[in-house]
């Protein structure tokens, strides 16, 4: 299944480097999503784009921003991270409306990207 | 506010036996969604299960099976005879449906890591 597909699978970067991470979903949906994944810890929701508006930022510091120039595609801009951030960092996606009515569908997963900050 | 316990970290089995993990969730809203999902090694969240609230029936699919009781606030997850591949971090999630405001929250619990030991 790849459905959702996310690059790079594994990034280094130092505190002042800049990068961008990619989400692209073939599922034909319209919502897509952020999610961070720190060892120990749940998964954290980060931000959340229904038809390329976004809707939800949950308190994610502005080192952080994302990007939504599509239905399909999905980025998360970094710059001036610290060591703190590295983490897997996970997109999904799920159809949010349907016909003009909200609908609750389920949310897939890429498999993310491995972050490390030096 | 949602939350979702699973208060088994680790578990391990030896294939063929059963196993039972652990899901107990916390919601004031009446109507919400609940899930599980599967983590490989490989990182990518695999979708099992959904369930709605108002649909109590256990559910089985294969080796797996889903017992959701309302009144203990709990939806645990049965693998029947497990196997290797089973191996995996388990997550139950909540999606309330909230008729205002941010509905778009799925409530992860910690997960439980599953080794099933040949």
């Amino acid at each position: 299944e790849t459905g959702v597909t996310q690059t790079p699978r594994h990034l280094v970067m130092g505190m002042t480097n800049k990068k961008s991470l990619k989400c692209e979903q073939h599922l034909g949906h319209n919502a897509m999503y952020w999610y961070k994944q720190s060892a120990k810890k749940p998964l954290e929701l980060m931000f959340v784009y229904s038809l390329e508006e976004r809707v939800e930022n949950n308190s994610v510091p502005s080192r952080f921003s994302p990007e939504c120039p599509n239905s399909s595609h999905l980025f998360l801009h970094l710059h001036t991270l610290q060591p703190e951030d590295s983490a897997l960092y996970l997109c999904a996606s799920s159809q949010d409306f349907n016909g003009g009515l909200a609908v609750i569908e389920t949310q897939y997963f890429g498999p993310g990207t491995r972050l490390l900050v030096l | 506010a949602q939350k979702v316990t699973q208060a088994q970290t680790e578990i391990s089995v030896v294939e063929k036996e059963d196993v039972t993990l652990d899901c107990v969730y916390e919601t004031r809203d009446t109507t919400y969604y609940l899930f599980w999902y599967k983590q490989p090694p490989s990182g990518e969240l695999v979708f099992l299960i959904r369930r709605n609230s108002f649909d109590e029936q256990n559910e089985i699919s294969g080796r797996y099976s889903w017992n959701f009781q309302k009144s203990t606030s709990s939806f645990n997850f049965t693998i029947t005879a497990s196997q290797v591949v089973d191996s995996a971090v388990y997550f139950c999630a909540l999606y309330p449906v909230i008729s205002s405001g941010s509905a778009r929250q799925l409530t992860f619990g910690s997960g439980t890591q599953l080794t099933v030991l040949p």
